[in-house]
């Protein structure tokens, strides 16, 4: 059969708009989220964690939102910028003593000039 | 900090052929982890070290493929022989400290570009 490839979510932004990326993940027992961003030939680079005992964590330019209920989490980019086109991805850690990480699909963020 | 680095950047290799991917994690990091990344599948867990023991290999595809890390600062991965469907970037990281404290989280190197031919 034909081979289907993973088809990224997709976002197009203004430049100085704000973005809001989403991610749904799997696992209840997860303790632990990242967010990663990987541009073009380069391997993914840390943005932003939040544990599950918050709902909201702020850095520089970028907001982590964790919803336990729903399983949902989301990264708010404020003022969008060129440099920030790439791909996102969430990661999740399954808790406990258990150190791997399970990453989302990725969102394709690209922010026009 | 140099970051984790890895060698080689790209490789094209033909089918049958031994490949040896490898890397160096951040100084003082005690854990390493090897990831693969495709279209079809996205990132995969491939195995992980904690203080150079292999924790967990339960991602590694078939017996092609092997992982070492002969100390704190070195690990190999090996496919013996390749295979066209093992073309993929190999991404090497590393973490130290206590999970989930911030920074303390999963550095990646710039990976290995593999096609096999």
């Amino acid at each position: 059969g034909e081979s289907v490839g993973l088809h990224l979510p997709t976002l197009s932004v203004q430049e100085g708009d704000n973005s809001i990326i989403n991610c749904a993940y799997s696992n209840s027992a997860s303790d632990y989220f990242i967010w990663y961003k990987q541009e073009s030939g380069k391997g993914p680079q840390f943005i932003i964690d939040i544990r599950s005992n918050m709902d909201k964590r702020q850095g520089q330019r970028v907001t982590v939102l964790l919803n336990k209920t729903v399983k949902h989490l989301s990264l708010q980019i404020a003022a969008t910028q060129p440099g920030d086109s790439a791909v996102y991805f969430c990661a999740e850690n399954p808790g406990g003593s258990n150190y791997k990480l399970t990453f989302g699909k990725g969102t394709l963020l690209t922010v026009n000039p | 900090d140099a970051g984790v680095i890895q060698s080689p950047r790209h490789e094209v290799t033909e089918m049958g052929q031994e490949v040896t991917l490898r890397c160096k994690p951040i100084s003082g990091h005690d854990y390493l982890f090897w990831y693969r990344q495709t279209m079809m599948r996205g990132l995969e867990l491939l195995i992980y070290f904690n203080n150079n023991v292999p924790i967990d290999d339960s991602g590694m595809p078939e017996d092609r493929f092997s992982a070492k890390m002969p100390n704190a600062s070195f690990s190999t991965l090996k496919i013996q022989p390749s295979e066209p469907r093992d073309s993929a970037v190999y991404f090497c990281a590393s973490r130290a400290g206590i999970w989930g404290v911030s920074g303390n989280t999963i550095y990646f190197g710039e990976g290995s570009w593999l096609t096999v031919v």
